[in-house]
């Protein structure tokens, strides 16, 4: 059974830091890897999407890493401004038999004005 | 701006009363989710349809839990009776499958608390 992990589960910096978010996942057989954001009491966000056959993905001033061997992701998050503060999900798709994403317990992240 | 559509988005009700939420996916997406959102077990997958046809619902309590789609605009989750251990929020997402490749796109939630 598929299992992810998202360390830390709580992050605060000042605004203006770089700063890298973890997810690491048991099962390698996967798909993709989504990164997605949630704001408080609101609905998912998909913010990067890798394909098992890509290293990475940029959006703007985030970088998604995968290294599906090794069973890990991050997500990197350059010059960090106060709006970025919210939990950060990591989501993986198996290759084969359930199709759905299984997800870390996420990252809060707060970036101190 | 195509967006999943979900109603209600809070519902509060008493024990032993039926649920139905709602969720209508983006228009030509053919893969429709359900998922189950708490602080204890975080997000949590109960049932998903491809085409409208059910492919896995191994996540839903079947004694209490169903969900449908009427048509390939509504998809629907009914809990029957609701007990207090259902209060969480609950997401629909849709997307397009194209061979294996595909974006699930949530909506806002129901936000659901049984008393």
């Amino acid at each position: 059974k598929q299992e992810v992990t998202q360390i830390p589960a709580a992050l605060s910096v000042p605004e203006g830091e770089n700063l890298v978010l973890n997810c690491s996942f048991t099962d390698s057989a996967i798909y993709n890897l989504q990164w997605f954001r949630q704001d408080p009491g609101k609905g998912l966000t998909s913010l990067l999407l890798i394909q098992s056959s890509q290293r990475e993905q940029t959006s703007g001033r985030l970088n998604a890493s995968l290294d599906k061997s090794s069973g890990r992701s991050t997500l990197y998050i350059a010059a960090s401004q106060p709006g970025d503060s919210a939990t950060y999900l990591c989501a993986v798709r198996q290759d084969t038999g359930r199709r759905a994403l299984t997800f870390g317990s996420g990252t809060r992240l707060q970036v101190q004005p | 701006d195509a967006r999943v559509t979900q109603t209600p988005r809070h519902k509060v009700t008493e024990m032993g009363q039926e649920v139905t939420m709602r969720c209508q996916p983006i228009l030509g997406h053919n893969t429709v989710f359900w998922y189950r959102q708490t602080m204890m077990q975080g997000l949590e997958l109960l049932a998903y349809f491809r085409n409208r046809a059910p492919l896995d619902d191994s996540g839903m309590p079947k004694d209490r839990f169903s969900a449908e789609m009427p048509d390939a605009t509504l998809a629907t989750l009914k809990i029957q009776p609701s007990e207090p251990r259902d209060s969480a929020v609950y997401f629909c997402a849709s997307g397009l499958v194209l061979g294996q490749a595909y974006e699930q796109y949530f909506g806002p939630g129901t936000r659901l608390t049984v008393t």
